[in-house]
């Protein structure tokens, strides 16, 4: 299995309040992603990154800000977490970027928004 | 229409069944294709990278058709062990992993 750990693994927080999940990765790939899953919208991409310092936006990036100061660290924000933002938060890595090679993903971060 | 779209399923086999999954994809200049296998609460996993010319790996095989655009996952002489939801992802020419939102199979005994 690809060595990529987040954390925490569950969160339960409070409407209004800061939330910051890690994903850390010890295969040095270069390219890092942040994905939540709901029921009936799959898997969707909310930023990625492609070296230290440097990230885009996906699909679903408002309300999310990401930062990368490393290479096996990539953290997600949520300034003033919502309840449309309970979801499971998954991290995955490629060594390829555009989709280009298959990406890991790693276990995952429960995060409830009461 | 939407860039990826799998049949939700569930798919209900008894063990030893042979089950076909396909994924329909809307841009024709994808290049990249792949089949996750997801777990109840766990994280997706690659099951298999899919290639123009199609492969194999034991009881799965997978296969593109570009002309239809869609990919196929086969799997024959079902286990218990293979109930798992089933997710495509395609690479469209440039852009990020587009997930197909899964299929559901439970395999019966």
């Amino acid at each position: 299995d690809a060595g990529i750990t987040q954390s925490p693994r569950h969160k339960v927080t409070e409407t209004g309040t800061p939330v910051t999940l890690r994903c850390h990765q010890t295969e040095n790939h270069r390219y890092m992603y942040w994905y939540r899953q709901d029921p009936g919208h799959g898997l969707r991409l909310i930023h990625y990154s492609y070296g230290v310092k440097d990230t885009d936006k996906g699909e679903v990036s408002d309300g999310y800000s990401v930062s990368r100061s490393k290479t096996e660290d990539f953290l997600l924000t949520l300034e003033s977490a919502t309840s449309s933002q309970t979801s499971v938060y998954f991290c995955a890595i490629s060594d390829l970027g555009q989709g280009a090679s298959e990406q890991y993903f790693g276990p995952g971060t429960r995060l409830t928004v009461t | 229409r939407k860039e990826v779209e799998q049949d939700p399923g569930p798919f209900n086999v008894p063990e030893g069944a042979t089950v076909a999954f396909n994924c329909t994809y809307s841009n024709s200049a994808s290049q990249s294709f792949f089949w996750y296998r997801q777990d109840c609460r766990k994280e997706p996993k690659l099951l298999m990278s899919v290639y123009s010319s199609g492969n194999e790996d034991g009881r799965f095989t997978a296969q593109l058709n570009r002309a239809s655009q869609y990919i196929s996952l086969l799997i024959r002489d079902s286990k218990l062990s293979d109930s798992a939801t089933y997710l495509c992802a395609v690479n469209p020419r440039g852009g990020k992993l587009i997930f197909g939102q899964g299929t559901e199979l439970s395999v019966k005994p």
